[in-house]
């Protein structure tokens, strides 16, 4: 099956530092990378939709300045959290979907999650 | 409404039992829905999918999908420790939207 690679797997930064996470898709290409959070005992939530070459997607209620998406090829998707805050610890997962297919028709394949913790 | 509902449990059963996760979704045009394992800590994996009417068995898991009644479940038969993990059901739409999950806890 598809891989998708995300780095690192922990981090822990010191409040107002920034942080950054890589999401790769390592054996296809991804036009559309998607960004969830999960806090403990909850589902995912998702953040935004990463789309290569343009404007990430941002859902109702995440700050995009906080939050930076850059897509900048077809095989690679970051996120940063910028002055990261105790609140911002929690679980970020990418997911990837093979260039043209549809989200209709195919599972997204995940990256293994990054636990970031704020002090 | 939400766009995916979950019973969100947490169900207990015993090893060996099966365990029954349900499922309801709100849009009748979905045509694909999966199912998720979450072990914690972990990302979640693809454990089944289904897109006709009826049942998919693979192994001791089995997806039913009713598109009428908008409702998919899935079972795990002869239910180990192995499978404690939480359960998510994922319809896609814009994007893949998850519901809350069940999480399962199989007692040896």
């Amino acid at each position: 099956g598809a891989v998708v690679s995300q780095h690192p797997s922990w981090v822990i930064c010191k409040s107002g530092t920034s942080v950054k996470i890589e999401c790769r898709s390592l054996d296809f290409q991804a036009t559309t990378m998607f960004w969830y959070r999960q806090f403990p005992k909850q589902s995912l939530m998702l953040m935004a939709t990463s789309n290569e070459g343009s404007k990430a997607t941002y859902e109702q209620g995440v700050e995009k300045d906080k939050f930076l998406i850059n897509h900048a090829s077809l095989t690679l998707s970051t996120l940063t959290v910028t002055s990261a805050h105790p609140e911002d610890s929690s679980f970020y997962i990418c997911s990837a979907k093979p260039q043209g297919f549809s989200v209709r028709n195919t599972e997204a394949f995940f990256g293994q999650g990054t636990r970031l913790t704020v002090v | 409404q939400k766009e995916v509902e979950q019973n969100s449990g947490p169900l207990s059963v015993p090893e060996g039992a099966i365990a029954s996760l349900n499922c309801t979704y709100s849009d009748r045009v979905s045509q694909s829905f999966f199912w998720y394992r979450q072990y914690s800590g972990k990302s979640p994996e693809l454990i089944m999918s289904i897109y006709s009417n009826g049942d998919k068995e693979d192994g001791r898991f089995t997806a039913q999908l009713n598109k009428a009644s908008q409702y998919v479940s899935l079972l795990i038969r002869d239910s180990q420790p192995s499978d404690s993990a939480t359960y998510l059901c994922a319809v896609p739409a814009r994007q893949l939207t998850f519901g809350s999950g069940t999480q399962l806890t199989v007692l040896p």
